[in-house]
This record gives C-alpha cells, sequence and structure tokens, in this order.
C-alpha cells in the first residue's frame, strides 16, 4: 500500500508553544487532511487541502498542501493543555480503479502539551 | 445529527470465538468503511461500500473477517474464529457523495482477543 510518512512521531512541548508536524509521500496526491484523535475517539477532521499551494487556516491551525503535491504540514499556534490527541495526515491518490477516493493515512504525530 | 454509531465499545472474547462489529452510518452518506487501528500498523483500510455494494476488499487480513452492507443505515464487520492478533480498534467511517475524504469516523471498538 501507499506510504505517508509522518514527522515527529512525537512531540512533548509546553503550553503556548507553537508546534509543527508533516507528512510526506512518494506519490502525488490530490487531497491532503489532516485529522485528530482524542483518546477513545475515532478521528475528526480538521482541515481539508485540495489544490497545490492551498494554504488554510482553522482558528490555531494553520495547513498547506505543498507545491510539489507529495507533502504536507500543520501547524499549531499557542498551543493549549486541549490539542492533546494524536494528529494524522491523510491523501487521496490521483488514479483509477478501485483505489479512486481511497484514503492512505500517516502513522500519526503523538502530541503531549504541558501546563 | 447524530454520527457514526459503533457496537459495542468494548469487545472482549476468547480466541476460536465469533465476533460481530456493528456501524450504522450517517443517513444520507453512500460510502462507508471499515478501518482497524493498531500500535504497529496505524489506521489500515480493511474494506469500503459505496451503495451497499463492497468496492474495495483488498485490505481484509483474511477469509475469517469478512463485512457485509444489507442496507444503507447497517453493515457488520464478522471475524471467524477470532484470533489474538486481531486485537485492535476498529472503527467505520462514513461520507457522501463519494467525496470520501471528509470521512467521519465513529468512537470505534476497542476488540480483545484473549
Amino acid at each position: 500500500g501507499q506510504q505517508l510518512n509522518q514527522s515527529p512521531q512525537s512531540m512533548f512541548i509546553q503550553e503556548g508553544e507553537d508546534v509543527s508536524m508533516n507528512c510526506t509521500s512518494s506519490s502525488i496526491f490530490n487531497t491532503w487532511l489532516w485529522y485528530k484523535q482524542d483518546p477513545g475517539e475515532g478521528p475528526v477532521l480538521l482541515i481539508a487541502l485540495y489544490k497545490a499551494g492551498e494554504l488554510t487556516s482553522n482558528g490555531r491551525l494553520t495547513a498547506q498542501f505543498g507545491i510539489t503535491r507529495k507533502d504536507s504540514f500543520l501547524n499549531i499556534s499557542a498551543s493549549i493543555p486541549s490539542d492533546v490527541g494524536i494528529y494524522f495526515c491523510a491523501g487521496q491518490l490521483v488514479g483509477r480503479g478501485s483505489t479512486l477516493g481511497r484514503l492512505y493515512f500517516g502513522r500519526g504525530t503523538q502530541l503531549t502539551v504541558w501546563p | 445529527d447524530a454520527g457514526v454509531i459503533q457496537s459495542p465499545r468494548h469487545e472482549v472474547t476468547e480466541m476460536g470465538q465469533e465476533v460481530t462489529l456493528r456501524c450504522k452510518p450517517i443517513s444520507g452518506h453512500d460510502y462507508l468503511f471499515w478501518y482497524r487501528q493498531t500500535m504497529m500498523r496505524g489506521l489500515e483500510l480493511l474494506i469500503y461500500f459505496n451503495n451497499n455494494v463492497p468496492i474495495d476488499d483488498s485490505g481484509m487480513p483474511e477469509d475469517r473477517f469478512s463485512a457485509k452492507m444489507p442496507n444503507a443505515s447497517f453493515s457488520t464487520l464478522k471475524i471467524q474464529p477470532s484470533e489474538p492478533r486481531d486485537s485492535a480498534v476498529y472503527f467505520c467511517a462514513s461520507s457522501r457523495q463519494g467525496v470520501n475524504e471528509k470521512l467521519f469516523f465513529g468512537s470505534g471498538t476497542q476488540l480483545s482477543v484473549l
């Protein structure tokens, strides 16, 4: 299957600090998404990106669709304790057949925020 | 609106037993997905349906796994017989109009096979 390389694997930061994580792939994606998963829950969509170079914000979150269409990053500014969780990138492949529309997920970034 | 509803939330069973996980997608969504999450492999797509028809089951680990979607509001994932290595969190997700990047996930079923 497709590999999405997400980094870092984990982050330990202090409240108020900014956070940056990224995702890269060897394949071209036509959509990039970022999800957050709280303990004991399913992932929840944070931001969706549809065009190369697109920069989108959602409150303190900002994400960008890389120009090469093979990468994306997510920034969180002024982190707060409730930002704790696992953040996943996901990409949708360009292509035909049964893989059309499939999402491929990164392994996640575990974020811990110290008060 | 009710989200994707999964049951049970937790399942503990013994090796060899049959396990059935259930999912009710969001009303109006015509895509339904089953994912498995483990520490070792992350989130894996097992199978997905469009309009109740299985489209891609290439992620189903082996014949012990089967999934059905008898109607637009219900799907099951069955494991028979279960094995300890099946222990994981199983998520159901749904989307509408084929724009499946906007997946809405259920809260998952934590399966433990002893």
